[in-house]
């Protein structure tokens, strides 16, 4: 089935450092792609998503490419906050099944900025 | 604003005693979902719903049931919550539209402790 391997955590970076979290997948047909943050104690927002091959997500000043060739949907920040401290998913979209669509996730990865 | 909205945020049962946890939304959103997160893990889907139509995944146990009286309601039963039972609840919704994809809102959650 499909599924999603993102770059084991945790992450530790200091404030105004680059950010790259890796997240690969496997899937049988077209899926979209999606990153969501959790901050601690709290549910999923979405950050940013892509629906098709060469669309680029930006969002807060994160950005992520759908790469179909290497299938691969990278997340970036130029600068981090201590702000964005948090678990970050990666997630693809199935096709429809049943009638609706499923995500799946990879396992998160932990970022924490120190000031 | 329309929003995904979980209640209650904190719910402390006792192992063996039934437990409903309530999600709303105000998206119009004809899909619901429901997710198990256990610490440090990912979300893991346990059924959703398409309009009134019920959708399980195969590894749901049958401790788990759900109901949805109407598009804005859903709700997640828990039988008899046992000490695995303790997780992050998580409510989405999203839109499926004719062959295309749609994002999931997220609810804050809800987490579940079993003394």
């Amino acid at each position: 089935g499909d599924s999603v391997t993102q770059m084991e955590g945790p992450v530790t970076l200091s404030e105004e450092a680059f950010l790259t979290i890796n997240c690969t997948y496997t899937a049988t047909g077209y899926p979209s792609l999606f990153w969501y943050v959790q901050y601690p104690g709290e549910g999923l927002q979405l950050l940013l998503k892509a629906t098709k091959a060469d669309d680029k997500g930006s969002n807060k000043g994160f950005e992520a490419t759908y790469r179909k060739e290497t299938t691969s949907f990278h997340l970036e920040k130029g600068s981090v906050q201590v702000s964005d401290s948090a678990v970050y998913f990666c997630a693809l979209s199935e096709g429809p099944q049943g009638g609706s669509e499923k995500l799946v996730f990879g396992k998160g990865t932990k970022l924490t900025v120190n000031p | 604003d329309a929003m995904v909205i979980q209640n209650p945020r904190y719910q402390v049962t006792q192992f063996g005693k039934p437990v409903t946890l309530s999600c709303s939304q105000t998206l119009n959103h004809n899909v619901m979902y429901w997710y198990q997160q256990k610490s440090s893990q990912a979300p893991k889907l346990l059924f959703h719903y398409y309009d009134k139509d019920f959708n399980n995944e195969a590894d749901t146990p049958d401790n788990f049931q759900s109901r949805r009286p109407n598009t804005s309601f859903c709700f997640l039963d828990i039988r008899s919550p046992g000490l695995g039972d303790a997780a992050m609840y998580l409510c989405a919704t999203s839109r499926l539209l004719p062959g295309g994809t749609d994002t999931q809102y997220f609810g804050p959650g809800t987490r579940l402790t079993v003394l």
